[in-house]
């Protein structure tokens, strides 16, 4: 069974940087999957923040692309989150998941298709 | 981006009825090389982080009951989930894959009636 864990502090002061971490086991992080950070306010739709694929390659949401930086470490089986600059507006819940690949053998591509599991989640408040 | 947007926002279905859920994408999500819709659908309960009911649109994910269904194509997207259940009070998501980044709808809150 796959298992996701987040790890970092719940409490950053304004301008000051989140730093989390998700520990992975349960399946091989150097596997053929994506590994994702997404956030939630209260009340609102889930917000995609970006991913990572053991080789180190990444993609990041536009909007947070210059704050953001997800980096991997495969020796510990975990991946994490580096975001800058935080303000009040960064305060919400952080899930770290897994981004499930499946070979489409019509289109000859392999696709990112669902994002499961999740790890249960880390409240951050960005605070004085 | 690609705009999610869900309707309604908020239901409330007896036990044992219908419950259906639209979701609009603001571009198509239909593949045209492999005829595949790049949209997913979550679930959410109070104090749980999403778990996922379907991919592709229609593809139920292994171990979700047959009566949560998906469907429709391109733009317009319906979840249904048949004969609700006392355990389906939640929150719903739809999610879009076709490109990057991904996006979720508002959500829909569903209660029982």
């Amino acid at each position: 069974q796959v298992h996701l864990q987040e790890s970092g502090p719940g409490l950053v002061k304004p301008s000051g940087t989140l730093s989390l971490t998700c520990a992975v086991s349960g399946d091989s992080i150097t596997s053929s999957n994506w590994w994702t950070w997404v956030r939630q306010s209260p009340g609102k739709g889930p917000e995609w923040i970006g991913e990572i694929y053991h080789t180190g390659a990444a993609n990041y949401n536009p909007s947070l692309q210059s704050r953001v930086t997800i980096s991997v470490d495969k020796s510990r089986s975990e991946f994490s989150l580096k975001m800058t600059s935080v303000t009040a507006a960064d305060t919400a819940v952080y899930y770290c998941a897994r981004n499930i690949v499946v070979v489409v053998a019509a289109s000859v591509s392999r696709v990112r298709t669902r994002l499961d599991p999740w790890g249960p989640g880390t409240r951050v408040a960005v605070s004085s | 981006d690609i705009l999610m947007t869900q309707s309604p926002d908020s239901l409330a279905v007896s036990l044992g009825e219908r419950a259906t859920i639209n979701c609009k994408s603001s571009q198509s999500l239909l593949y045209s090389s492999n005829n595949k819709n790049y949209l997913g659908w979550y679930q959410q309960k109070p104090g749980q982080p999403p778990k996922v009911l379907i991919y592709w649109a229609s593809t139920r994910e292994t171990g979700v009951p047959d009566r949560f269904s998906g469907s429709g194509s391109g733009t317009n997207f319906t979840l249904t989930i048949n004969s609700l259940q006392a355990e389906d009070v939640a929150v719903y998501f739809c999610q879009q894959y076709f490109g990057t980044p991904l996006t979720f709808g508002q959500g829909t809150n569903v209660e029982i009636k």
